[in-house]
């Protein structure tokens, strides 16, 4: 167990709904990171969060956002969802922010399927 | 850009046998190397990580790593295979020089080990 929860484990919906995915990182870190994994795409970095603030951004759709909450909690939010959203969605976490060396540890991801 | 290729789509071995997981990367500046595992329907797992020093990393569950930068590579390795280790491997790297603290993924190793 690596200390990152994530809920919920599995999320069924229709095409053009609006999904938000949850994520609690490890106690005392305040980096937060969202990938996406697919069979097309592979393993792909969203977006990071350093102590409620965006840190970086990656290949994040703009119909996809996300947030850090002050007790450091993140969501992310994807909305008008299309068939090809469907994918496992990690979240990760580490202690510090431009600390390159330190370790993002996994949460178990979130399974979404739109229909 | 950073990039991570893992030329294997499958590695199979017997059980007792050693292992090599190959993984190359490309980056601008220095890089840090990861290797996570993933299990069935699990998150990705932490095994270790090279940031600078001595080129043989030593990590989790007896599994270690070369760096060798004239070969840009970071090959996972085990001495002696469990017929536990079958799993999905995955080579990360962070570019010292981009902007953020993301980690780019290989497209993962499928370890199969047999009885």
């Amino acid at each position: 167990d690596s200390g990152v929860t994530q809920t919920p484990k599995h999320l069924i919906t229709a095409t053009g709904q609006r999904v938000t995915l949850r994520c609690s990182p490890r106690s005392g870190d305040l980096s937060v990171y969202w990938y996406q994994q697919s069979l097309d795409q592979g393993l792909q970095f969203l977006i990071q969060y350093y102590n409620g603030e965006e840190r970086a951004k990656g290949n994040i759709l703009e119909r996809f956002s996300a947030q850090q909450f002050p007790d450091l909690h993140s969501e992310l939010n994807l909305s008008s969802l299309e068939l090809g959203d469907s994918a496992l969605y990690f979240c990760a976490s580490s202690v510090a922010n431009g600390v390159s060396t330190d370790t993002q540890y996994f949460g178990p991801g979130t399974r979404l399927t739109v229909l | 850009a950073q990039s991570v290729a893992q030329p294997e789509d499958q590695v199979n071995v017997a059980e007792g046998n050693p292992l090599t997981v190959k993984c190359t990367y490309s980056v601008s500046g220095n890089p840090y190397l990861f290797w996570y595992v993933q299990y069935p329907n699990r998150g990705l797992q932490f095994l270790l990580k090279y940031i600078t020093g001595d080129n043989l990393v030593k990590g989790s569950y007896g599994f270690e790593a070369e760096f060798n930068k004239s070969q840009t590579s970071f090959h996972l390795k085990k001495p002696s295979a469990l017929v536990s280790d079958s799993a999905l491997y995955f080579c990360a790297v962070r570019d010292t020089r981009s902007s953020g603290d993301k980690l780019t993924f290989g497209t993962g190793t499928r370890l199969a080990v047999r009885p």
